[in-house]
């Protein structure tokens, strides 16, 4: 299975500073199709995760665009431009390329 | 889009319970559905998948040969039946249609499951 590693595991950010997550996998998640299916989600608590980021660095819609996806291969970011109260919770990456469907370990951002 | 889970409850070590997962406001149609989990203080684990239009299915290693997933065209829904229910399924279990390939795009509100004794 591919494994997901995420960092940092705890992430506190003040309000309007910008925050990133770094998302390790330990294969390429570059499919045979050419496409690399590596999305991000958000969930706050009792909530159902969101998907926010699909296929690297698609935004879903209404989803702000202070949220932005990079990477490619092995190593991929999220990033919050400047961070707001509604984005606490925790991130999630996940990987589509392969079964099964592997995640990180989460990332809960709290606002300091 | 709307995914709504049924069926979890509590139910003691060894039992069975089957979850059921009904669209609504599209048809599930060329791609894959799953069941993914939270356990509480965990995060989320993927459990099974099936591919909607070829019924393709994949399993966690932790669930193989317990559970079984399953779907119904006509009532555009899909099934877990879990056998052999272990303390460690104790999760919230939701349902994921993925929207595109390896999209994971529409999550439902999960339903509970609990076991115990």
């Amino acid at each position: 299975d591919v494994v997901m590693i995420q960092s940092p595991l705890s992430l506190p950010v003040t309000l309007g500073q910008p925050a990133s997550i770094s998302c390790r996998s330990s294969h390429s998640l570059v499919h045979r199709d050419g496409n690399t299916y590596l999305n991000w989600f958000h969930q706050r608590p009792g909530q159902a995760p969101r998907r926010l980021i699909y296929r690297v660095s698609n935004r879903d819609s209404g989803v702000p665009d202070r949220f932005s996806g990079s990477g490619s291969d092995t190593d991929f970011t999220l990033k919050i431009s400047r961070v707001e109260a509604e984005d606490v919770g925790v991130y999630y990456c996940m990987q589509g390329t392969y079964w099964p469907y592997t995640f990180g370990q989460g990332t809960k951002l709290e606002i300091k | 889009v709307q995914l709504v889970e049924s069926g979890g409850g509590l139910v003691q070590p060894g039992g069975s319970l089957r979850l059921s997962c009904a669209a609504s406001g599209f048809t599930f149609d060329n791609y894959a559905v799953h069941w993914v989990r939270l356990r509480s203080g965990k995060g989320l684990e993927w459990v099974s998948g099936i591919f909607w239009k070829g019924g393709g299915t994949g399993y966690a290693d932790s669930v193989k040969g317990r559970f079984i997933i399953s779907r119904d065209s006509a009532k555009n829904s899909l099934y877990l039946q879990m056998n052999s229910l272990r303390t460690e399924d104790t999760a919230l279990y939701y349902c994921v249609y993925d929207g595109i390939p390896g999209g994971a795009e529409s999550w439902g509100q999960g339903t509970l499951v609990t076991v115990s004794s």
